[in-house]
This record gives C-alpha cells, sequence and structure tokens, in this order.
C-alpha cells in the first residue's frame, strides 16, 4: 500500500523553538508539498519541491522553510515557532502529471 | 495566491438525500480534483476531471468538469452516514506542478 508517512500526528511546541515536521513517501514521487489547513482557508501551500534539493516558494512561505535531501524524504522547518503557526500541515507527493496527490494524515501542530 | 471559491460551506443533511456542491474560480484549470477529507486523516481523492464538460462518476459520485473551465460541480446520490467529512475541489493548469484547493465543504449526514 503506497504512502506518505508524516512523523508525528500531534505536537506541541513553545514560542520561539525551532520545529522540524518530516515527510516520506515510498511512491519514488517526483514533486512533494506542504501545504497549511485552517479552519474557513482550505489548504494553503506553503512550498514545494520537484526534486531533490530544489525548492519552491508557495503563497505563505513566510517563517518557513524545507529542506529535501533525499527524494523520498521533505522537511518543512519553523525556524522560530509562533503561535499564529499553530495549524494543521499536510504533506502530499505525486508523481507529476495530472494524477492528483497523495496526502498524509497530517500533523497538528501547536504552539504555546 | 489562486483563490477558489467552494460553495456551500456547510451542509447538514437527511441520510438518504442528494447533496450538491460547487467550485468556482476567476480563472482557468485544465485538470479539476474532488478530494475528500475525514476526520484526523488527510484528504484523499475520489474523482479527477480533464476536460471541460466531463461528467464522471465513481459510485454514488458524479463530478462535472464545467465547460467554461472556471467550475466544478460534485453530486453525491443517497447520501449515508460514511459521507460525512470536509470535501475539496482542487485545480490545476497545464504545466504547473501544484494544485491550488478550495475553502472545503462540510457535511454532516443525519442518520
Amino acid at each position: 500500500d503506497v504512502k506518505v508517512t508524516q512523523s508525528s500526528r500531534y505536537l506541541v511546541k513553545r514560542t520561539g523553538e525551532k520545529v522540524f515536521l518530516e515527510c516520506v513517501q515510498d511512491m519514488d514521487h517526483e514533486n512533494m508539498f506542504w501545504y497549511r489547513q485552517d479552519p474557513g482557508l482550505g489548504l494553503r501551500l506553503i512550498y514545494f519541491s520537484y526534486d531533490v534539493k530544489m525548492k519552491e516558494k508557495g503563497d505563505i512561505p513566510e517563517g518557513y522553510s524545507v529542506s529535501r535531501e533525499k527524494k523520498e524524504r521533505f522537511s518543512l522547518i519553523l525556524e522560530s515557532a509562533s503561535t499564529n503557526q499553530t495549524s494543521m500541515y499536510l504533506c502530499a507527493s505525486d508523481r507529476g502529471g495530472y494524477g492528483g496527490y497523495t496526502f498524509g494524515s497530517g500533523t497538528r501542530l501547536t504552539v504555546v | 495566491g489562486q483563490q477558489l471559491n467552494q460553495s456551500p460551506q456547510s451542509m447538514f443533511i437527511q441520510e438518504g438525500e442528494d447533496v450538491s456542491m460547487n467550485c468556482t474560480s476567476s480563472s482557468i484549470f485544465n485538470t479539476w480534483l474532488w478530494y475528500k477529507q475525514e476526520p484526523g486523516e488527510g484528504p484523499v481523492l475520489l474523482i479527477a476531471l480533464y476536460k471541460a464538460g466531463e461528467l464522471t462518476s465513481n459510485g454514488r459520485l458524479t463530478a462535472q468538469f464545467g465547460i467554461t473551465r472556471k467550475d466544478s460541480f460534485l453530486n453525491i446520490s443517497a447520501s449515508i452516514p460514511s459521507d460525512v467529512g470536509i470535501y475539496f475541489c482542487a485545480g490545476q493548469r497545464t504545466g504547473a506542478n501544484n494544485l491550488f484547493f478550495g475553502t472545503g465543504t462540510r457535511l454532516t449526514v443525519i442518520p
């Protein structure tokens, strides 16, 4: 069964901490994405990557960075967590083309 | 970023009723997709549409790619309790790697 796995389902972090959200896919997909989901706002793209070591900013990259050192792994980094980054974070991957994404189960991050 | 307007925002329906929801955009997409998100999970792809005017079914779900390429519709017939969740539309442009998502329709089915 093909999968996108996010390392944590729930995280609680303190303001100012550096936070790493990890995502791994086992489908040999080229493209990987990080979205955040907030009520009433839908899914908003933070960053995506179409190849190892390549990254592109999405609609809301401020306060975030990403790392893709290996094809299967895409990490989202909050350099200095703030309370307005409390959200559900969703990782997704696809092989390119127009077949749609496969999503992970999400990480619900609370910053206190 | 691109805004896709989805309506209604939420629906409360009786089991057995049919459901309709739609998604509109200010610009053209070449692919429309519909996802469902169940509580505590990531969205799962339901239907993908690739051609203006296309009508595609997946069981009790039917989706249409609007002829203007700026909208799409999803219908669910004879709803059941497991249809509960948030339904998202998404659009993709030719040559683009990423999808633009709607704001979601939260469906509640009352047994």
